[in-house]
């Protein structure tokens, strides 16, 4: 298996609810990633995961917590969004060692908060 | 940090033309430097990447040169197609690829 999956595709939240994206990678990857990517822009780093340690917060609001569950899985928990929060989220992965550093995408979640 | 400029941040060009998009980074210790394709809707997209101990690399119509004095890099697209329409991201990245930044992208529209 040589992609990166997310789900769902689409969601739309309020602002109270709890709700939770998926990003599973199978290619025996040990660093993962998220990013935020708003319209016409690039995709901005949020959490970086290096065998399965947090190992970079770009300082993002604590309404998005991640998590690491074992090596092939990343999780985003979303709680209390705000409708700026908007945005097409995508989940990445790299072999995570020297020389290995390329990044592949997953298809991302559009997330639509009310 | 790391700071990417990207330019054009649009480019039209005739079918069968070639492409150029320049990357300028900040930090010498970037030492990869991948560029990524994303058409509308869709996922980025890997096209080619080049590592520091390179100036230039080639695949098939895509080209890519890096100058580490200067700082800069560019991509290089010939012969360009319909389907090479899309928003083009550099990025630059060090510390086995986690610091990633990109740079703010470039609309190439190719024009049959």
């Amino acid at each position: 298996d040589t992609e990166v999956t997310q789900t769902p595709k689409h969601l739309v939240m309020g602002m109270t609810n709890k709700k939770s994206l998926k990003c599973e990678q199978h290619m025996g990857h040990r660093a993962m990633y998220w990013y935020k990517q708003k319209a016409k822009k690039p995709p901005e780093l949020m959490f970086v995961y290096s065998y399965e340690k947090l190992s970079i917060n770009e300082s993002v609001p604590s309404r998005f917590s991640p998590e690491c569950p074992n090596s092939s899985l990343l999780n985003l928990h979303l709680h209390a969004l705000q409708p700026e929060d908007s945005a097409l989220y995508l989940c990445a992965s790299s072999q995570g060692s020297r020389g290995a550093d390329t990044q592949y995408f997953g298809p991302g979640t559009r997330l639509t908060v009310l | 940090g790391e700071n990417v400029e990207q330019h054009p941040s649009t480019l039209s060009v005739q079918e069968g033309d070639s492409a150029v998009i320049k990357c300028t980074y900040s930090d010498s210790a970037s030492n990869y430097f991948p560029w990524y394709k994303q058409e509308l809707g869709k996922r980025p997209q890997l096209i080619i990447d080049i590592r520091s101990n390179v100036g230039e690399k080639k695949d098939q119509r895509i080209a890519v040169t890096l100058n580490k004095t200067a700082k800069h890099f560019s991509l290089h697209i010939t012969e360009t197609q319909p389907e090479d329409s899309a928003v083009y991201f550099c990025a630059a990245s060090y510390n086995y690829g986690q610091n990633f930044v990109f740079g703010p992208g470039t609309r190439l529209s190719v024009l049959p």
